[in-house]
């Protein structure tokens, strides 16, 4: 597609759960990003890839949290043993990584979950 | 420790008018600006950014402003629809810390025809 793409648009679990979201990319583009956005706040930096260079891991909540993103395009987000105050919509963004651009992030539409 | 703040959760103005967003900022290290506006179920999209060696940025209706010395940036819409009508987040980018942003918390702007 054209753009980022982000599945399950939606995801309930219970808590103690692990639970995996996943990411398409802009096609080329090198940069991937996750965020997630709280009821009611800003978008939160999680996690930065760039082309083969180790990720930022700086905005991980916890070690619950982690990411990895195979053959430098699609990234797959995991929260282990779930908690109530994971519930958020997490936000996948890609940019090209070079040229004027290059830091421009385009979002996918994110992936509400909700820990029951 | 919020380095960029979003201090009015909500703007309405009527259709037509100058819609002003403001956004302060704590750390002069930041390198560039972005605004970004979001539906509700959608993704940001990108709107427009501004260098910090700059003070103004134009781009149709949009036009976003820098005040370095007041680490003040703030995005004018003129004039308005009820298209416009959003949740606008800022956005600042640290010098060489690679691509990752720091946003505001939002201002959710309604245009009233």
């Amino acid at each position: 597609g054209a753009g980022v793409s982000q599945s399950p648009s939606n995801k309930v679990t219970e808590k103690g759960k692990d639970v995996e979201l996943r990411c398409d990319p802009i096609s080329g583009h090198t940069a991937l990003y996750w965020y997630r956005q709280s009821l009611g706040q800003g978008l939160e930096f999680l996690i930065y890839f760039q082309g083969n260079s180790a990720p930022d891991k700086s905005g991980l909540p916890s070690d619950r949290f982690s990411a990895e993103r195979t053959g430098g395009s699609v990234s797959t987000l995991t929260i282990q043993r779930t908690q109530q105050e994971d519930s958020a919509v997490y936000l996948c963004a890609s940019s090209p990584g070079q040229g004027l651009a290059k830091n421009i992030q385009y979002f996918g539409a994110g992936t509400r979950l909700s820990v029951l | 420790d919020q380095q960029v703040k979003q201090n009015s959760p909500s703007l309405s103005v009527q259709e037509g008018r100058i819609s002003i967003l403001n956004c302060d900022y704590t750390n002069s290290m930041f390198d560039y600006f972005l605004w970004y506006k979001k539906y509700p179920a959608e993704g940001p999209t990108f709107l427009i950014s501004i260098s910090s060696i700059k003070d103004k940025n134009e781009d149709g209706r949009f036009t976003v402003f820098l005040n370095k010395s007041a680490k003040h940036l703030s995005l004018h819409i003129v004039p308005s629809q009820p298209g416009d009508s959003a949740v606008y987040f800022c956005a600042a980018h640290f010098y060489n810390q690679g691509g990752k942003l720091i946003f505001g918390q939002g201002t959710e702007l309604s245009v009233k025809p």
